[in-house]
């Protein structure tokens, strides 16, 4: 298994550029986020599926869209960057086991908005 | 979720046991704590949760209060790769898709 895989692993934008960061999953794992961490601080959720087609928003969505038309795939969609949206960038996934539910993260990617 | 107040940073030698602490006072009956840990960089990584006995794994201990109110971490014998940010972060597990909320965490520097 590959686990959660993220591309691309770094990338620079242009303020009001759009661009969308790839997230795919192996695990056939039912639940997937989308997470950012500023410098120095935790993560932070931005949209969450609990299925192939249901989303919903997390803590900080505003600025972002995200689809989930298969189990295995969760694109996170900038719609016009801003410098506030350099980041980096964590997917992650999960499912049921029992009364057991573990996330487990991706690698992440790192984003700059000049 | 129930807040969590953890230090921002601890040292520990190599070899020793790595004792870290989490308080959260304001924690409901159904509501887990789980650990991860972020090493620079890389995404977190699981490490161990319970509701309110201790539990142990090939990574860690968990040692919960009985008042539940408080919890601590525990690395039996840390090594340089142990060091990481380690966040508690204390969640009610459900089937609603129930995402994690993490704090400031605390910063494990083991030295050699």
């Amino acid at each position: 298994n590959a686990g959660v895989t993220q591309t691309p692993k770094f990338q620079v934008l242009k303020t009001g550029q759009s661009m969308t960061l790839q997230c795919a999953q192996d695990m056939n794992h039912e639940y997937m986020s989308w997470y950012r961490q500023d410098p120095g601080m935790g993560l932070r959720l931005i949209h969450y599926s609990v299925g192939a087609g249901i989303t919903d928003q997390g803590e900080v969505p505003n600025g972002y869209n995200v689809s989930r038309s298969t189990t295995e795939d969760f694109p996170l969609r900038l719609l016009s960057a801003a410098p506030s949206q350099t980041s980096v960038y964590f997917c992650a996934s999960s499912s049921w086991e029992g009364v057991q539910e573990t996330q487990y993260f991706g690698p992440g990617t790192r984003l700059l908005v000049l | 979720d129930a807040k969590t107040t953890q230090p921002p940073s601890m040292d520990c030698a190599e070899g020793r046991a790595a004792n870290l602490p989490c308080n959260h006072s304001t924690i409901s009956g159904n509501e887990y704590v789980y650990w991860y840990r972020q090493i620079h960089s890389q995404g977190p990584q699981y490490i161990i949760h319970g509701l309110k006995n201790n539990e142990t794994n090939e990574m860690a201990s968990l040692i919960i209060t009985e008042d539940r109110k408080s919890s601590t971490l525990i690395l039996p014998h840390a090594t340089l790769r142990d060091t990481a940010v380690y966040y508690c972060i204390v969640r009610v597990l459900n089937n609603a898709g129930n995402m994690l909320t993490f704090g400031g965490g605390t910063r494990l520097m083991v030295k050699p």
